[in-house]
């Protein structure tokens, strides 16, 4: 089964404010992550990924950080548009790569 | 970055035809890509994963002789619906691992199929 989980269904952001999503995993051995965006009717698109040896990794205007300690990750858009409204995935980067629910990310003008 | 296409992009087709999906690395090999589905308003559901030149590997429950995976090359993999129903109907998503670069699993655009 899937060994990580996003924590939150849905989140409702207003345009401009930040956004942080949360991410939880079971497994202690897992070294890498990727965060995925998935918009309507497309196929998932790679963010930005953290391996184990990383507590903290920035790319355009995200971020994620990863917490070993209590096997959690967020991932932090800031000064969130309304283009980033999708489904946010989580994911393990393993061979057979399984996705929780995600969380839609819905931002208001 | 490292781009993954499919075509088609969508697809309709009567009930009992078969339908093909064809799943590219464009600028990266892949010995190994993967086949998922996704019905609306959910998350996706791994299919089977391709291996380049063996045969695929299918999660519980899907059926091998319906959804028939051909990877004939580092390159290209394929997704047969054969006999295909109207609870076919879904999102196909193929994605695949660049493992020289990156080793990070990027996906296709999808596929959606209709059977009528």
């Amino acid at each position: 089964g899937e060994s990580v989980g996003l924590h939150l269904p849905t989140l409702s952001v207003q345009e401009g404010d930040n956004s942080i999503i949360n991410c939880a995993y079971s497994n202690s051995a897992s070294d890498y992550f990727i965060w995925y965006k998935q918009e309507s009717g497309k196929g998932p698109q790679f963010i930005i990924d953290i391996r184990s040896n990383m507590d903290k990794r920035q790319g355009q205007r995200v971020t994620v950080l990863l917490n070993k300690t209590v096997k959690h990750l967020s991932l932090q858009i800031a000064a969130t548009q309304p283009g980033d409204s999708a489904v946010y995935f989580c994911a393990e980067n393993r061979n057979d790569m399984r996705f929780g629910a995600g969380t839609r990310l819905t931002v208001k003008p | 970055g490292a781009v993954v296409s499919q075509h088609p992009s969508w697809v309709i087709c009567k009930s009992g035809t078969s339908v093909k999906i064809e799943c590219r690395s464009l600028d990266f090999q892949a010995t190994t890509m993967f086949w998922y589905r996704q019905f609306p308003k959910q998350s996706l559901m791994l299919m089977a994963t391709s291996n380049e030149g063996s045969k695929a590997t299918y999660e519980q429950g899907v059926e091998k002789d319906k959804f028939l995976i051909n990877h004939a090359s580092l390159t290209l993999s394929t997704l047969t619906v054969t006999s295909a129903h109207p609870e076919d109907s879904s999102f196909y998503i193929c994605s695949a691992r660049d493992r020289v670069w990156t080793d990070t699993q990027y996906f296709g655009p999808g596929t959606r199929l209709t059977v009528l």
